[in-house]
């Protein structure tokens, strides 16, 4: 299967604790993308990684890309309520379809 | 900060009818797509679009489906006779300048088949 498989399915945790989500593939990508989906909203594209990259951020937000272990994770630090959502990877080959995982639904409490 | 619309929002029609499901790309944009998420499930490509032709299909983009951009700032999907399987969440998506980069999503349209 070409899509990425996420880990944890679910996370819970508290406003101001960390969240760390991992996205695992199989074969070579040409670049990763992360995806925020509110219940029943849209997808908000959040940060690109190419696979020459090994480390981005955008404020709270920082995604790493580990080609040779073919994985990725999305920290979010002090995380806020605010960021209950579901989290996709959204893995490029070849072409220019996202092929995406089913994702992993965090839930913050205030 | 300009963004991708879709309408309706929300869409209820009848087995055996042809919807058209609305999207205004960004623009400036030149790559466009349809993406499903049947409720529940992870999000499906449909299509993508370039140079007013299709780049490329999956399985599910049978013949009932079409793409369209019949002017300069509108994209059309067309489901020529819908199946009770078709009911999902639709997503238009536009990608700027060059391929592979980070594709942005509009807020979807929520297609339900009775």
């Amino acid at each position: 299967s070409q899509q990425g498989e996420e880990d944890p399915q679910a996370l819970s945790i508290q406003e101001g604790e960390n969240a760390t989500m991992n996205c695992s593939y199989k074969t070579s990508i040409n670049n990763l993308q992360w995806y925020r989906q509110n219940s029943g909203r849209g997808l908000v594209h959040l940060i690109l990684i190419r696979s020459n990259e090994r480390e981005k951020h955008s404020g709270r937000l920082r995604v790493t890309l580990d080609t040779s272990k073919k994985s990725s994770s999305l920290l979010i630090t002090a995380s806020r309520a605010a960021d209950t959502a579901s989290y996709f990877c959204a893995l490029i080959y070849n072409t220019d379809k996202l092929i995406f995982g089913t994702g992993t639904r965090l839930q913050v409490f205030p | 900060e300009p963004e991708v619309t879709q309408t309706p929002s929300h869409q209820v029609t009848q087995m055996g009818q042809e919807v058209i499901l609305r999207c205004v790309p960004i623009s400036n944009h030149l790559y466009f797509y349809w993406y499903r998420q049947i409720l529940g499930q992870k999000v499906e490509f449909l299509v993508s679009f370039y140079n007013n032709e299709i780049s490329e299909k999956s399985e599910i983009f049978d013949d009932q489906f079409s793409v369209e951009r019949p002017d300069g700032s509108n994209f059309t999907l067309k489901i020529r006779s819908t199946k009770l399987e078709d009911s999902a969440m639709y997503f238009c998506a536009s990608s700027g300048g060059f391929s592979y980069n980070e594709q942005f999503f509009g807020p979807g349209t929520r297609l339900t088949v009775l």
